[in-house]
């Protein structure tokens, strides 16, 4: 069964820093999103794709947050610089247009 | 704007007894409901899903779920809880049929006692 792919699964870091997460989406499905959860909270979105552009970054903080999917396949979600409130896990999803969204496993960042 | 209130934050059955975990849902239109669970540092597995016509649906791992329009309600159900039933559960509304922003309740804990 295809499944959404993401890497690291866990991050260090440091206030200040760089960080930067990768996201392989089911192949074939053309909407992409990001998702923040905080420890207790339900997942919040970040950013959705299709293809390669941008449909929704209404919640991304773009001072410090940046996203891409050049080629409308994978995609890099970037924090410079990384602040404590930026600990969270940070899942990944696609989709068909229109249809159920499939998660990754989700990258756990720790900022120190 | 959507919204969904899962009431319950933590609850705790003994395994083999039913669940119930409810959800409450806020939408200006015919919404589209997901149940997702969570297990520790892992990702979301799509449990069932509601987009239109009979109001319970069946899911995976034996859950199901009734929508009741009138109460605004998207509540899961299983009738037999297991011990590898422990995990987090997450109720969520959407636009469409998931290809656009869900949003998502803060969860329920649900812990299993053998």
């Amino acid at each position: 069964e295809a499944e959404v792919a993401q890497s690291p699964r866990y991050k260090i870091t440091e206030k200040s820093q760089a960080v930067a997460f990768w996201c392989d989406p089911i192949s074939g499905h053309a909407t992409l999103y990001w998702y923040r959860q905080i420890l207790g909270q339900g997942p919040e979105l970040l950013v959705q794709f299709q293809d390669e552009s941008v449909v929704d970054d209404s919640q991304l903080p773009k001072d410090r947050f940046s996203a891409e999917r050049l080629k409308g396949v994978d995609s890099t979600l970037k924090i410079q610089p990384a602040e404590l409130g930026d600990s969270a896990m940070y899942l990944c999803a696609s989709s068909p247009p229109a249809e159920t969204q499939y998660f990754g496993p989700g990258t756990r960042l720790l900022v120190l | 704007a959507q919204s969904v209130t899962q009431p319950d934050i933590h609850i705790t059955v003994s395994e083999g007894a039913s669940l119930e975990l409810r959800c409450n849902y806020s939408y200006g239109a015919t919404p589209y409901l997901f149940w997702y669970v969570q297990s520790p540092g892992q990702g979301l597995q799509l449990l069932l899903k509601y987009f239109s016509g009979d109001t319970l649906v069946q899911g995976i791992k034996g859950f199901e779920a009734e929508f009741k329009r009138s109460q605004s309600s998207f509540n899961l159900r299983k009738p037999s809880v297991h011990w590898s039933d422990a995990a987090e559960y997450f109720c969520a509304v959407g636009r469409t049929g998931g290809g656009n922003k869900l949003t998502f309740g803060t969860g329920t804990q649900l812990k299993v006692e053998l």
